[in-house]
């Protein structure tokens, strides 16, 4: 596609569920970054895939979150047991290595 | 410990006026800087990238300013419209490798007709 895309755009989970986010970037982008954006906060980073290279983890707040990229192309980002402070927006931006980045629109995510 | 702090957090101007947002770093070794643009709801998309050796970078109404001796940005922007209101953040990248991407927090812009 044109763009990077996310899916699913909204995601309400109960409290302890898991859920798993897509992101399929811009074809050709060996860069791959997942973002978290509470309400009002700034971008936290999580995790950054560069081609083959090791993924850099050192975003992640904790043991529950996980991604992986398949292919160097789609990446999954898994919560498990969810918990209400994981609520946010989650985004996802790849780019060509040390061009800009191209953003997904995110999945909007509900811990109830 | 690499920062990037903006300033003011928010901001109302009215339509046609024009306003400028402020970015400070202390992001080392720098290698450049973006502004990007985040309506409500979407992704943030690039404005402007400044290099170190650039002053200064239009695209349209919005001028960039770069001082790397101070380590101080601004994005002008010029006869706000409606459109702008939106979130502009200020990206910094150093020169070493990997993700080295520090974001600020953003600028909450509102325009009233």
């Amino acid at each position: 596609g044109a763009g990077v895309s996310q899916s699913p755009s909204n995601k309400v989970t109960e409290k302890g569920k898991d859920v798993e986010l897509r992101c399929d970037p811009i074809s050709g982008h060996t860069a791959l970054y997942w973002y978290r954006q509470s309400l009002g906060q700034g971008l936290e980073f999580l995790i950054y895939f560069q081609g083959n290279s090791a993924p850099d983890k050192s975003g992640l707040p904790s043991d529950r979150f996980s991604a992986e990229r398949t292919g160097g192309s789609v990446s999954t980002l898994t919560i498990q047991r969810t918990q209400q402070e994981d609520s946010a927006v989650y985004l996802c931006a790849s780019s060509s290595p040390g061009e800009k980045l191209f953003f997904g629109s995110g999945t909007q995510l509900s811990v109830l | 410990k690499n920062q990037v702090e903006q300033s003011p957090q928010s901001l109302i101007i009215l339509e046609g006026k024009n306003c400028t947002l402020q970015c400070n770093y202390t992001v080392s070794p720098f290698s450049n800087l973006r502004w990007y643009k985040q309506d409500t709801g979407r992704g943030p998309v690039s404005l402007t990238i400044m290099t170190f050796s650039e002053n200064t970078k239009s695209n349209g109404r919005y001028t960039a300013t770069l001082d790397a001796d101070t380590k101080q940005s601004s994005l002008h922007i010029t006869a706000s419209q409606l459109s702008d209101s939106a979130s502009y953040i200020c990206v910094v990248s150093a020169k070493n490798a990997g993700n080295m991407l520090t974001f600020g927090g953003g600028t909450r812009l509102m325009v009233k007709p």
